[in-house]
């Protein structure tokens, strides 16, 4: 099936710089979502993109549509140490109702 | 706001004993899904339901079932639970309208089976 391939695994990064991670398929996606998940919590959406080139704003976060549709991008500026977390992107296995695929997360950890 | 809110956050259960995890939505969403989280592994999907008594198997089916009697309840359950079923439990769910494909999670149910 489809897969997400979701780079880099982890970051330690000190509070203040600013983040950058992908997401990269073999398939195109007519959908890109951005999730958070707090420690011991359920992801929360943080982002969703529907058309190509798209950039949208939450924030200190940026995300954009790959032109290709095969690929998606979260920036994070300026983080805080509430950023910690593991960000995962998602897009529908296919048009219509259909179950998300998961990319397997990036482990945020911000140093103080 | 959408909530979606799973029975228990955290169960300690022991092996061969019947799991039930419970899973209720307020937002009268069609689709549900249940996942289960795994260090390094990510979320890998159950089950989900499109309707009330529909299902549809997902990608790790085995040693679990699932029951949709009502469109804003999902449950799973583990008829005899093992400890390679230890895991984070992660419940969701969306609508098919605009907005379709964004899923809703609750907080999660972490079990240990002993």
């Amino acid at each position: 099936g489809q897969q997400l391939n979701q780079s880099p695994q982890s970051m330690f990064i000190q509070e203040g710089e600013d983040v950058s991670m992908n997401c990269t398929s073999s398939s195109i996606f007519n959908t890109w979502l951005w999730y958070k998940q707090d420690p011991g919590e359920g992801p929360v959406l943080l982002i969703a993109l529907y058309k190509a080139g798209e950039l949208t704003s939450n924030g200190r976060l940026t995300a954009q549509f790959g032109i290709t549709r095969k690929d998606s991008f979260l920036n994070i500026s300026a983080s805080i140490p509430s950023d910690v977390g593991i960000y995962f992107c998602a897009g529908p296995q296919n048009s219509g109702n259909t179950p998300l695929v998961f990319g397997k997360g990036t482990r945020l950890s911000v140093i103080a | 706001d959408v909530k979606v809110t799973q029975s228990s956050r955290y169960l300690v259960k022991r092996t061969g004993e019947k799991v039930f995890l419970e899973c209720v939505q307020d937002m009268d969403h069609e689709n549900m899904f249940w996942y289960r989280q795994d260090p390094g592994l990510g979320l890998r999907l159950i089950y989900f339901s499109y309707d009330v008594k529909m299902k549809e198997k997902g990608d790790i089916p085995e040693g679990y079932s699932v029951s949709r009697e009502k469109k804003e309840r999902f449950s799973l359950i583990l008829e005899s639970a093992s400890t390679n079923q230890t895991s984070m439990y992660l419940c969701a769910s969306s609508t098919t309208g605009l907005a379709k494909n964004i899923q809703y999670f609750g907080a999660g149910t972490r079990l240990s089976v002993l």
